[in-house]
């Protein structure tokens, strides 16, 4: 399979725990980008990285939430002490360099339940 | 602000007969437009993209997409529909704010579902 693969696709937590998740984009694909999805609307931007750096972190919902990509390849969502507003589906997507427009691969998305 | 609109939250289109579904767009600079698709329990898929010259794009499984600069739309069609087409349609906008717009990321409307009967 060589689409964008995202792990866990189901994560259960209690209000407070930390949870991680891992996002693999397409291997020739130095654009990663990670957005939310709640219920009802469409994703939203949360950050971007090319190759290893980080570009755009602001949009970033609190400092609660972080996000790593060490060597340019996977990356990963952090979030600490979970809300039951973090409630949601969280997609990575990917693509390629050159132009601001190529598309974006999506991948299956990770769906977060805070009890 | 830039922003996309898609004016209806559901779609109703019997098999055979063609359908539309609307998008309108706000953005600052030349608007790079996408649409989406997204079924039960799967990520997003790319159907089609406006960057520039002719205004009516072709996508895959037979959709296409009208861009309109003076309406500021982007509505996204078919000829024939399927009850296979039945799913979540996004349209979506490149940031153009963000570093000039070259990291890319899209801003995207609210969805609209689109059910298709037999």
């Amino acid at each position: 399979d060589t689409g964008v693969s995202q792990d866990p696709r189901h994560k259960i937590t209690k209000r407070g725990q930390n949870v991680t998740f891992r996002c693999d984009p397409i291997s020739e694909h130095n654009r990663l980008y990670w957005y939310r999805q709640t219920l009802g609307q469409g994703p939203e931007f949360l950050t971007y990285f090319q190759n290893e750096a980080q570009l755009e972190k602001s949009r970033l919902l609190s400092d609660r939430f972080s996000a790593e990509r060490p060597k340019g390849s996977f990356s990963t969502l952090e979030i600490q002490r979970t809300e039951q507003g973090d409630s949601a589906m969280y997609l990575c997507a990917s693509s390629s360099s050159g132009r601001p427009y190529n598309e974006q691969f999506f991948g299956p998305g990770t769906r977060l339940t805070v009890l | 602000a830039q922003s996309v609109a898609q004016p209806e939250d559901q779609v109703n289109v019997a098999e055979g007969n063609p359908l539309t579904v609307k998008c309108t767009y706000s953005v600052s600079g030349n608007p790079y437009l996408f649409w989406y698709v997204q079924y039960p329990n799967r990520g997003l898929q790319f159907l089609l993209k406006y960057i520039t010259g002719d205004n009516l794009v072709k996508g895959s499984y037979g959709f296409e997409a009208e861009f309109n600069k003076s309406q500021t739309s982007f509505h996204l069609k078919k000829p024939s529909a399927l009850v296979s087409d039945s799913a979540l349609y996004f349209c979506a906008v490149r940031d153009s704010l963000n570093y000039g717009g070259s990291q890319g990321n899209l801003i995207f409307g609210k969805g609209t579902k689109l059910s298709v009967k037999p």
